[in-house]
């Protein structure tokens, strides 16, 4: 079964500074790896994903994840931080064995933080 | 073009009771797909319907169901409420299937209570 890991509950930075959301995975097969995006009293947002390719993958509002084939993880990356960046972010997995019987698999989340 | 419209917002029920909630999706979105978001557990799959066919199923009772209609529009449905069917249930739309690894467009969420 395919499960993911969002081992931080919470992630605090201040504005300015490199974020980082971590997310560990594990499937059979190769993966499609994605990251959404919940702010407060709404649905989530999509921020990239990795199919095949370059291992890094740029997304919207700057961010980009990094895909590690040999540690299993996919972080979340951005730059330079900014206070509109607060919100809980959500990594999930889905095994590409072309079944009809796939599912996408959630990480539990991890809230971001940033501080002024 | 419109996004995803789940109705109602909020619903207040009572144990035993029954719920349907629905789902409208992006306009030429042909796949919808349901997930259940509670603080313990975070956000798990429910199922998935495209062209009116269920093709996936997550690990819930069979009190948890759902269609599709021939318009894309899909409406889910709990029977025999429990305390712990409380939750926000999110849906999606994708224009294909979730196995092809489009990207998904979520509603803002029916929000349930069951007291």
């Amino acid at each position: 079964a395919q499960s993911v890991a969002q081992p931080e509950d919470q992630v605090n930075v201040a504005e300015g500074n490199p974020l980082t959301v971590k997310c560990t995975y594990s499937v059979s097969g190769n993966p499609y790896l994605f990251w959404y995006v919940q702010y407060p009293n709404r649905g989530l947002q999509f921020l990239l994903k990795y199919i095949t390719g370059d291992n890094l993958v740029k997304g919207s509002y700057g961010f980009e994840a990094e895909f590690n084939k040999s540690q299993t993880s996919f972080h979340l990356k951005k730059p330079s931080a900014l206070v509109s960046d607060s919100a809980l972010y959500f990594c999930a997995v889905r095994d590409n064995r072309n079944s009809g019987y796939s599912t996408l698999t959630f990480g539990k989340g991890t809230m971001l933080l940033v501080s002024p | 073009k419109a996004g995803v419209t789940q109705t109602p917002r909020y619903l207040i029920k009572t144990r035993g009771q029954q719920v349907t909630l629905s789902c409208s999706p992006i306009s030429g979105h042909r796949s919808v797909s349901w997930y259940q978001q509670t603080p313990g557990q975070g956000l798990q799959f429910l199922f998935e319907y495209f062209s009116e066919t269920q093709r996936n199923k997550g690990n819930f009772p069979g009190r948890f169901s759902g269609r599709q209609f021939s318009n894309s529009r899909s409406e889910m449905n709990v029977s025999t409420l429990e305390l712990g069917d409380s939750a926000l249930y999110l849906c999606a739309s994708s224009l294909g299937e979730l196995r092809s690894g489009e990207k998904l467009f979520f509603g803002s969420g029916t929000q349930l209570s069951v007291l």
